[in-house]
């Protein structure tokens, strides 16, 4: 079973800022928060990683809280080409647990 | 280096039949994996390897299953007398111990017949 809960799906427009909030409560203390994006017929593709507060990077900001029981990916003024499925992991340096993950569509 | 690769993108066999697939990692990679996804579903692990070493398999590898990475270089998956239920995307990815996330490949798409 994996790991973390996030929402099945998420609709937006174009130019609006995306967060997708997941829940890990047993995260465990060596377990880094990462998220990845996915394509149809395509590979899953790293976006971020973090372990606390907030990292950020050229595509995506990742906030987590203190007490690191949840994670919000937040996807700043986002296109058509953002449409696609994201998955929150948490990764020890292992194999990682994939669920279903968000269904992000980005209509026009 | 152009990421990983997975070698054929397509297959469709026939049920019974055997199928052999590869991976090439990224070449500083010591870390691969092999996962399946099936539509609708996230990718679920089935091996991995660092280098050579096949270290964990998952319950999900039925003895039909078999995985190698001779050299600790490119991983074959090899499914034999292949069923319907084995239709599926299979994803190979590699990373570095100790480093920053997991690079996937393309994926091959089985089609069993």
């Amino acid at each position: 079973l994996a790991k973390t809960t996030q929402p099945i799906s998420m609709d937006s427009y174009e130019g609006q800022e995306v967060n997708i909030t997941c829940s890990h409560n047993n995260i465990a203390t060596n377990d880094y928060i990462t998220w990845y994006q996915q394509f149809p017929s395509q590979g899953p593709r790293f976006i971020i990683q973090g372990y606390k507060t907030k990292v950020t990077n050229e595509v995506a900001s990742l906030f987590i809280p203190a007490d690191r029981k949840s994670s919000t990916l937040s996807l700043p003024r986002v296109s058509l080409s953002d449409t696609a499925v994201y998955y929150c992991l948490l990764d020890s340096w292992g194999k990682l647990q994939f669920g279903a993950g968000t269904q992000v569509v980005v209509t026009p | 280096d152009t990421g990983v690769s997975q070698d054929p993108r397509h297959k469709i066999t026939k049920r019974g039949q055997n199928v052999t697939f590869r991976c090439d990692p990224i070449s500083e990679h010591n870390r691969l994996y092999w996962y399946r996804q099936t539509l609708g579903q996230g990718p679920e692990f089935l091996t991995y390897f660092q280098n050579e070493a096949q270290l964990e398999k998952s319950r999900l590898l039925s003895d039909r299953f078999s995985a190698e990475r001779p050299k600790g270089s490119f991983s074959t998956l090899e499914i034999q007398r292949t069923e319907q239920g084995d239709s599926a995307m299979y994803l190979c990815a590699s990373s570095q111990t100790g480093g920053y996330g997991y690079t996937f490949g393309s994926g091959t798409r089985l089609t069993v017949v």
